[in-house]
């Protein structure tokens, strides 16, 4: 099957500016993560999406972050302003339910000059 | 709230070693463990995962065991191999199945090169 589908690969912004990453889930999968892995640490999860409705946003600076996933199936995430904190990589994963194992893209990486 | 602390890194083994990474864990309730692995350049992969005290995951050659007395998830391989260099992540799951919210906590990483 085909896997977790990311784009771009690559972002390179000034700060201050705007930014999208586009994520596709496995076909039939009904949940969807996006997380935030900053250099040398873990994972940190931003949002958890069931469907098209959002089940967990706690810890999504939502003052410049925001993501959607209109139609349930594929999401995108955005940061406006970005700031130089915000460098990392954006990984995305997606599940067939909430409490089955989570299966990653490869990931965005993002840097802020 | 929940965490996992595991050895930092980074670890450099000759082919054939041993392996083990220690994973411990804090947590509210009857977590689910996981080891993801994670190549350069490449998302997390899941090695294997358990689920309740004493469960022993296993894959590729490598394991762990489920200890709820010492709260513990140590990785284990007997004879690693170079193809094996990659970063390594505990994680625990604890879920919240009324909001249908199951949040994985991951530990920093552990950096594993395996040279010739």
């Amino acid at each position: 099957e085909a896997g977790v589908a990311q784009s771009p690969r690559y972002k390179i912004i000034e700060k201050r500016q705007s930014v999208a990453f586009w994520c596709n889930p496995i076909s039939g999968h009904a949940t969807l993560y996006w997380y935030q892995q900053i250099l040398g640490q873990g994972p940190k999860l931003l949002i958890q999406f069931q469907n098209n409705g959002v089940v967990d946003d706690s810890q999504l600076p939502k003052d410049r972050f925001s993501a959607e996933r209109l139609k349930g199936v594929d999401s995108t995430l955005k940061i406006q302003p970005a700031k130089l904190e915000d460098s990392a990589v954006y990984l995305c994963a997606s599940s067939f339910q909430p409490n089955q194992p989570q299966h990653f893209g490869d990931g965005t990486r993002l840097s802020i000059l | 709230g929940d965490s996992v602390t595991q050895m930092e890194g980074p670890v450099t083994l000759s082919e054939e070693a041993f392996l083990t990474i220690n994973c411990t864990y804090t947590a509210t309730g009857y977590p689910s463990l996981f080891w993801y692995v994670q190549y350069p350049g490449e998302g997390l992969q899941l090695l294997l995962k358990a689920t309740k005290a004493d469960d022993k995951g296993s894959n590729k050659g490598f394991e762990a065991t489920y200890r709820k007395e010492t709260t513990s998830f140590h990785l284990e391989k007997g004879s690693v191999q170079v193809s094996d260099s990659a970063v390594y992540f505990c994680a625990l799951s604890t879920g919240n199945s009324g909001a249908g919210s199951y949040q994985l906590t991951f530990g920093k990483g552990t950096k594993l090169s395996v040279i010739p």
